[in-house]
């Protein structure tokens, strides 16, 4: 079936350390994203890639960086300079008229 | 620049009662407009889109939602809730040219139904 997969599902990790989330899409879409959530707060844009080997900052990219090496993937890093990386983590790529298709989401929990 | 309101962060419906949830946006340009539902921890399921044509349209599970460019709104509705619409529903706006194509979200309407 097509659609994004993102893993892992939940994650853990301590203070101080580097994770990576993945995010797999097969629709054949050239833009992709990613979205922070966290309660109250609705969904902010961390980066966003129209195209391989191109990719722009959200509105809170700081902590975060991303890579566009292939159409298919667009993988997330919270760095260790994220001062507050617990969220749950939301990948989507965007269709022919501009809606957005999602994965299930990677929960982050900082220890 | 563009944004989105969801006016009422929890809505409480008796099951077979009218759902509203109401949705105000700000867009520069003739925007696309959306709605979105998320089950816990899950991702979001696009309900219903208005792209361009018809001010009525109509989404999957009964939903549906009037693009009014008078009001600047685009509130979510459905005749008669059930159990199952039990969810947090985002409202959704992107400009369709320029700027990334780049979806911006309200804060979100949890929607609770009671028996």
């Amino acid at each position: 079936d097509g659609g994004i997969t993102q893993s892992p599902k939940y994650l853990f990790r301590k203070e101080g350390q580097n994770v990576t989330l993945s995010c797999e899409q097969n629709l054949n879409h050239d833009a992709m994203y990613w979205y922070r959530q966290d309660p109250g707060q609705g969904l902010r844009l961390i980066y966003y890639s129209q195209i391989v080997n191109d990719f722009q900052k959200g509105d809170i990219a700081e902590g975060y960086s991303v890579s566009r090496e292939k159409k298919e993937s667009f993988p997330l890093t919270v760095t260790s300079a994220q001062k507050n990386p617990t969220a749950f983590y939301l990948c989507a790529s965007r269709g022919n008229t501009g809606e957005l298709f999602f994965g299930e989401g990677s929960r982050l929990t900082v220890l | 620049a563009q944004s989105v309101t969801q006016l009422g962060s929890h809505v409480s419906v008796s099951e077979g009662a009218l759902v509203l949830l109401r949705c105000n946006y700000s867009s520069s340009v003739p925007p696309y407009l959306f709605w979105y539902v998320q089950y816990p921890n899950q991702g979001l399921q696009l309900l219903l889109k208005y792209t361009t044509g018809a001010t009525l349209v109509k989404g999957i599970n009964g939903f549906e939602a009037e693009f009014k460019k008078s009001e600047t709104s685009f509130h979510l509705t459905k005749p008669s809730a059930h159990m199952s619409d039990a969810a947090e529903y985002f409202c959704a706006v992107s400009a369709p040219t320029g700027g990334g194509n780049k979806l911006t979200f309200g804060t979100g309407t949890q929607l609770k139904v009671e028996l």
